[in-house]
C-alpha cells in the first residue's frame, strides 16, 4: 500500500520550454502533497505543499509563477516549470499523506529534469 | 525554526557488522522522527519512524532510538549487508508542520 508514482521519470528539454511533472497516488487518496527539489549529493528541499481544490503553499524563495503547482484530484497533483532554463535541471519528488493530521509521507521515484 | 543536524555524512562498514547514525534536532515541539533510505536515481523510501512518546522501535534488522532529554535520536542497522548500500535521511516534524530533513548520510556496505 502507499504507492506514489511519478511521470516521467526522466525529461530532457530546451531551455525557455515548460515541461509537467505528474505524481499520483495510486493507491490512496492524497489530501496532501509536496513537492520536493533534490540537488546531486545534497538533502531534500521542500518547495510546495499542496491540499487537494486549495492554492499550493510556497517555501520561502521558490517561485510560485515558475513552478505551477496544480493538486486538482485526491490521487493527482502536477508540477509545471515554466520557461526552464539550465539552472532548473534538478532531481524532482513529491510524496503524498493520505489524511491530514497523519505524519507518514510517501514519495514518488522522483523525476530527473535535465534543460539544455 | 527547526533544524536537523546528521552523522556521519560518510560511514563504511564490514558486511555483518552494525552501523549506527546519529541526528539532531532543535525544536523541543517536535514529535515525529521518520527515516528515510534513499538509493541512487530512486525517491526516499521509509525505513522506520518513531514517534515522541515512544524511546525505541525496532523492525527486524532495523531500530530507532530517542531522547527526548537530549534531542537526538538514532538508527540502528545491524547484521548489515550490500543492500543496505545508500543514503540515509532522519528527520522532524511536528503535528501540522512540514519535514525538516537532515543532511543525509552515505552507508557503505563492504562485501
Amino acid at each position: 500500500g502507499a504507492v506514489v508514482s511519478q511521470h516521467p521519470s526522466w525529461v530532457i528539454c530546451k531551455s525557455g520550454t515548460s515541461v509537467k511533472i505528474e505524481c499520483r497516488s495510486l493507491d490512496f487518496q492524497a489530501t496532501t502533497m509536496f513537492w520536493y527539489r533534490q540537488f546531486p549529493k545534497q538533502s531534500l528541499m521542500l518547495m510546495a505543499t499542496s491540499n487537494e481544490g486549495s492554492k499550493a503553499t510556497y517555501e520561502q524563495g521558490v517561485e510560485k509563477d515558475k513552478f505551477l503547482i496544480n493538486h486538482a484530484s485526491l490521487t493527482l497533483s502536477t508540477l509545471t516549470v515554466t520557461s526552464a532554463h539550465p539552472e532548473d535541471s534538478s532531481f524532482y519528488i513529491c510524496s503524498a499523506r493520505y489524511e491530514r493530521g497523519l505524519y507518514e509521507q510517501y514519495f514518488g521515484p522522483g523525476t530527473r529534469l535535465t534543460v539544455t | 525554526g527547526e533544524n536537523v543536524e546528521q552523522h556521519p555524512s560518510t560511514l563504511s562498514v564490514q558486511e555483518g557488522d552494525s552501523a549506527v547514525i546519529k541526528c539532531t534536532y532543535s525544536d523541543s515541539a517536535s514529535n515525529y522522527f521518520p527515516w528515510y533510505k534513499q538509493e541512487l536515481g530512486k525517491g526516499p523510501q521509509l525505513i522506520i519512524d518513531i514517534r515522541s512518546n515512544v524511546g525505541e522501535k525496532k523492525d527486524q534488522r532495523i531500530a530507532v532510538t530517542l531522547n527526548k532529554t537530549a534531542k537526538h535520536f538514532s538508527l540502528h542497522i545491524t547484521e548489515t549487508q550490500p543492500e543496505d548500500s545508500a543514503v540515509y535521511f532522519c528527520a522532524a516534524a511536528n503535528y501540522g508542520q512540514n519535514f525538516v530533513f537532515g543532511p543525509g548520510t552515505r552507508l557503505s556496505v563492504l562485501p
